[in-house]
């Protein structure tokens, strides 16, 4: 599986967009990008995963560059309970249940 | 729509001991997963079901590690004896499909 890059953490203010990088450059034609977030004690919650298209559902929206190398999380309105974990994961449909988390980025939203 | 369960949500045993912790997937899926985040550590698989079928057991450390899906509804995970390095969180997740994945809130489980 193609291995991720995320910052370690980032600060986002209350009411803007929060947007999370990911660097995938290892990425294979057939592996999806799915975004994951655990908020403190709660368990992983899934967001929003895309292959090559731009994605956008209730909760984010996920842009995938033309040579899907990288990717960035966008949520477009952050509010407090945001703040979490965000991991980046890489798989293809086939093993897609075995995630592997990595270190994920901490976003913390301010007020 | 309940969510994924998971009892106890704290257990505290001592090394020796056995514990069962338990796993209530939402209604209808087929796909059940166990993953836990030890000593701090990165959230890891340990396993999937599907229905009463063990799909992909390859992430349970060892044989102190038992799981069960019994009818194909919920699934139990027993560790015997368990051991200091077992504490963590055990996470439970169930699915209709591969791709989307419900977690449970985790069991925490201290061994003293």
């Amino acid at each position: 599986d193609a291995k991720t890059t995320q910052p370690t953490s980032m600060d986002c203010a209350e009411g803007r967009a929060a947007n999370l990088p990911c660097n995938h450059s290892t990425i294979s034609g057939n592996e999806y990008v799915y975004w994951y977030r655990q908020i403190h004690s709660q368990g992983p919650q899934y967001i929003i995963h895309g292959l090559k298209n731009n994605e956008t559902n209730e909760m984010a929206s996920l842009i995938i560059t033309e040579d899907r190398k990288s990717s960035t999380l966008i949520l477009p309105h952050a509010t407090l309970r945001d703040t979490a974990v965000y991991y980046c994961i890489v798989r293809n449909p086939g093993t897609a249940s075995k995630l592997t988390f990595g270190t994920g980025t901490r976003l913390q939203v301010t007020l | 729509e309940a969510g994924v369960t998971q009892f106890p949500s704290h257990s505290v045993i001592e090394k020796g001991q056995t514990v069962t912790l338990r796993c209530d997937p939402i209604s209808g899926h087929d796909n059940l997963y166990w993953y836990r985040r030890v000593m701090g550590k990165e959230i890891k698989f340990l396993l999937h079901f599907v229905k009463e079928s063990k799909q992909d057991e390859s992430g349970m450390p060892n044989n102190r590690f038992l799981a069960e899906r019994t009818g194909g509804t919920y699934s139990t995970l027993k560790v015997q004896p368990a051991e200091l390095e077992d504490s963590g969180v055990y996470f439970c997740a169930s699915s209709h499909t591969v791709t989307k994945l419900f977690f449970g809130s985790g069991t925490q489980l201290s061994v003293l």
